[in-house]
């Protein structure tokens, strides 16, 4: 299976610019999409086919990147950006998710 | 407004079986393949498998092939997970999502009902 790396996690403050990452162990080509997943909800998609916003959700979101290694920047986080962020690849059977990444804002 | 509601969770024994449902509504569910995902308590996102729009195609991760069975009744707008054999791993809250037309990815995710497999 392909395994995708993501930081554990990171605490920042409001009005900072961050970037969450998110390494494949095999290429993945662009088939790579982000979700945000708040405390006691279900996941919810920000990004699809690595840098494509998906309808409704605010442009301080963005994500990059092709093959091995991605990024999904906040720009600028608010306290609302509290959550955790998981990376989900589509290239390679099965699809897998990354391990999360939880965002603390100070 | 699109809507995804699962039901069917609670505790069950070791190797008996329980039936998740997903009830859809506002969008026409026969035309989108759908999946069910889950995730363990404070653990990370896990799909376990997917059906196509008619039915006759469906997919499941390893460690659940043999023992869960997708399905769906689109007259009813639902979308089933038969889950027999059932172990302490697969305790979890089960998410039923939406995949876009033709793609792999999940657009739409339910509120998840939580299965929780003890003695």
């Amino acid at each position: 299976d392909t395994v995708m790396t993501q930081s554990p996690a990171l605490a920042v403050s409001p009005g900072e610019r961050i970037t969450i990452s998110c390494r494949a162990s095999e290429s993945v080509s662009t088939l790579m999409h982000w979700y945000q997943q708040k405390p006691g909800q279900q996941p919810k998609l920000l990004i699809y086919l690595a840098s494509h916003l998906e309808s409704g959700v605010p442009a301080r979101f963005s994500g990059s990147g092709s093959g091995t290694d991605f990024t999904l920047t906040i720009d600028p986080v608010e306290a609302d950006d509290t959550a955790t962020y998981y990376c989900q690849q589509n290239w390679n059977d099965p699809l897998t998710f990354g391990s999360g990444t939880k965002l603390e804002i100070k | 407004e699109v809507q995804l509601v699962e039901s069917g969770g609670g505790l069950v024994q070791p190797g008996r079986s329980l039936k998740l449902s997903c009830a859809a509504s506002g969008f026409t569910f026969s035309n989108y393949d759908m999946a069910w995902v889950r995730q363990a308590p404070t653990k990370g996102l896990e799909w376990v498998a997917s059906i196509s729009t008619g039915g006759g195609n469906t997919y499941y991760r390893d460690s659940v092939k043999g023992r869960f069975t997708i399905s769906r009744d689109n007259a009813k707008s639902t979308l089933y997970l038969q889950m027999d054999s059932l172990r302490s791993e697969d305790t979890a809250t089960y998410y039923c999502a939406r995949h876009p037309p033709g793609l792999n990815w999940f657009a739409y995710w339910g509120q998840g009902t939580l299965v929780t497999v003890s003695s």
